[in-house]
């Protein structure tokens, strides 16, 4: 059965520092993965998804992903964290032969960006 | 910008009392899901929906536990018993699914206390 291994439930970075947030899935055929955000009080939303095309995905708000399927990964990464980057990060992957697209979730990570 | 919407943002609820959960997910979707974060725990798929009925569901959806599509557009999740462990929050999410890895656009969720 799928997994996703979110390492680290909580990550904190001062402001203008790299943000690293990993995931590793298990998975004998490479599914698709997604990271997603959320915000306080808010649903999740998208900020990259990987589908087999490029294995270094750019996201929205700065964030980018690498597929890298010998370590069975999908970091995230941004250059440089700004305050309003302070939210929960949640990797995600579907299977490739799914009829229905469901979403296997990690754990989380919760990104503190301190001033 | 479309966005999938959730009613109440909080329910709370007696053990043994039925609850409906509702979603009125972004107009031109075809697909439709429900999933679960225990606090503390992984967002959880609970059930897909397709063409009014089910296409897969986990083994938390159990008999206590049914949706429905009572009209062209509000999506619901129905509770018949609750028990202490069905707090959560509860998220809908919708897609359109013209290709196999669409985005799932997600709704800001209902927190469902159980007492």
């Amino acid at each position: 059965a799928q997994s996703v291994t979110q390492l680290g439930s909580h990550v904190s970075v001062s402001e203008g520092a790299l943000v690293l947030l990993r995931c590793n899935y298990s998975s004998s055929v490479p599914p698709y993965l997604f990271w997603y955000v959320q915000y306080p009080n808010q649903g999740l939303q998208l900020l990259l998804k990987y589908t087999s095309a490029a294995t270094l995905v750019k996201g929205i708000n700065g964030f980018e992903a690498e597929f890298k399927k010998s370590e069975t990964s999908f970091h995230l990464t941004k250059p440089s964290a700004h305050m309003s980057d302070a939210a929960e990060y949640f990797c995600a992957v579907s299977e490739r032969l799914s009829n229905t697209g469901k979403l296997i979730f990690g754990q989380g990570t919760t990104l503190q960006v301190k001033p | 910008e479309p966005e999938v919407t959730q009613t109440p943002s909080h329910q709370v609820t007696q053990m043994g009392q039925e609850v409906i959960l509702r979603c009125v997910p972004i107009s031109n979707h075809l697909y439709f899901y429900w999933y679960r974060q225990i606090l503390g725990q992984k967002v959880e798929f609970l059930v897909s929906f397709y063409n009014n009925e089910i296409s897969e569901k986990s083994e938390i959806f159990d008999d206590q536990f049914s949706v429905e599509r009572p009209d062209g557009s509000n999506f619901t999740l129905k509770i018949r018993s609750t028990k202490l462990e069905d707090s959560a929050m509860y998220f809908c999410a919708s897609s359109s699914r013209t290709g196999p890895f669409d985005e799932q656009y997600f709704g800001p969720g209902t927190r469902l206390t159980v007492t």
